[in-house]
């Protein structure tokens, strides 16, 4: 069964730290990494990664993906209070050789950023 | 179109009353996924549909679930003699399927979900 692992679980930092959030897998047949940002509701999504080692990058937001190593990490650098949310990954795998869509999520990062 | 919309937001249940939930996808979306997360967890796939058809089925859904997309445009998620173990807050996700190979612009967009509360 697929499996993502994210850590920290929780983590509270003060406006201008930079954090770095890790997600592990172990799926079969991998086909993309997904980071969201949910603050209340709906997730809304931030990076889709496919090859290791190109780093994607918005604003104070960027993020990794080693798929020898399999695992990915989102970088926030000065962070601010509106970074405050919970960050999810999610792994995207074929299925019989063809790929729909499924995802499978982590159990997520909440950070906190303080003032 | 603004996105993936889901409604209600909050629906409030007696234990064994029966809900149904709707979602509208992004327009030309043609799949179209249902999730469920709990507090302190990730979202957990609970069914999906490309158009009409639902192709897939997580075993976490039992026979009291039921989802529909007539059309392949909106969609429902029935629960039928809900339980208190059914609050979550129920999401929906739309995604473009592209061709095999392509990940670009297939990635998902989530709803605001509604919130189940079975008191």
């Amino acid at each position: 069964e697929d499996k993502v692992v994210q850590s920290p679980l929780s983590l509270v930092v003060h406006e201008g730290d930079t954090v770095t959030l890790n997600c592990s897998y172990e799926v079969t047949n991998f086909r993309s990494l997904l980071w969201y940002k949910q603050e209340k509701k709906a997730p809304t999504f931030l990076f889709m990664l496919t090859s290791s080692g190109i780093e994607k990058k918005s604003g104070r937001l960027s993020s990794i993906l080693d798929k020898k190593e399999l695992f990915s990490i989102l970088n926030i650098t000065a962070t601010q209070t509106g970074d405050s949310a919970i960050y999810l990954c999610a792994v995207k795998a074929n299925a019989g050789g063809t790929s729909y869509g499924k995802l499978t999520f982590g159990q997520g990062t909440i950070l906190t950023v303080h003032p | 179109d603004t996105g993936v919309s889901q409604n209600p937001r909050h629906k409030i249940t007696k234990r064994g009353q029966n809900v149904t939930f709707r979602c509208d996808p992004i327009s030309e979306h043609n799949r179209l996924y249902w999730y469920r997360q709990t507090l302190g967890q990730g979202p957990e796939f609970l069914t999906y549909f490309q158009n009409e058809a639902q192709l897939e089925k997580s075993r976490l859904l039992s026979d009291r679930f039921s989802a529909e997309r007539p059309k392949g445009s909106f969609s429902t998620l029935e629960i039928q003699r809900t339980e208190q173990g059914d609050s979550a807050m129920y999401l929906c996700a739309s995604s473009l399927a592209r061709q095999f190979g392509e990940e670009r612009g297939s990635e998902a967009f989530f709803g605001q979900g509604t919130r189940l509360t079975v008191v």
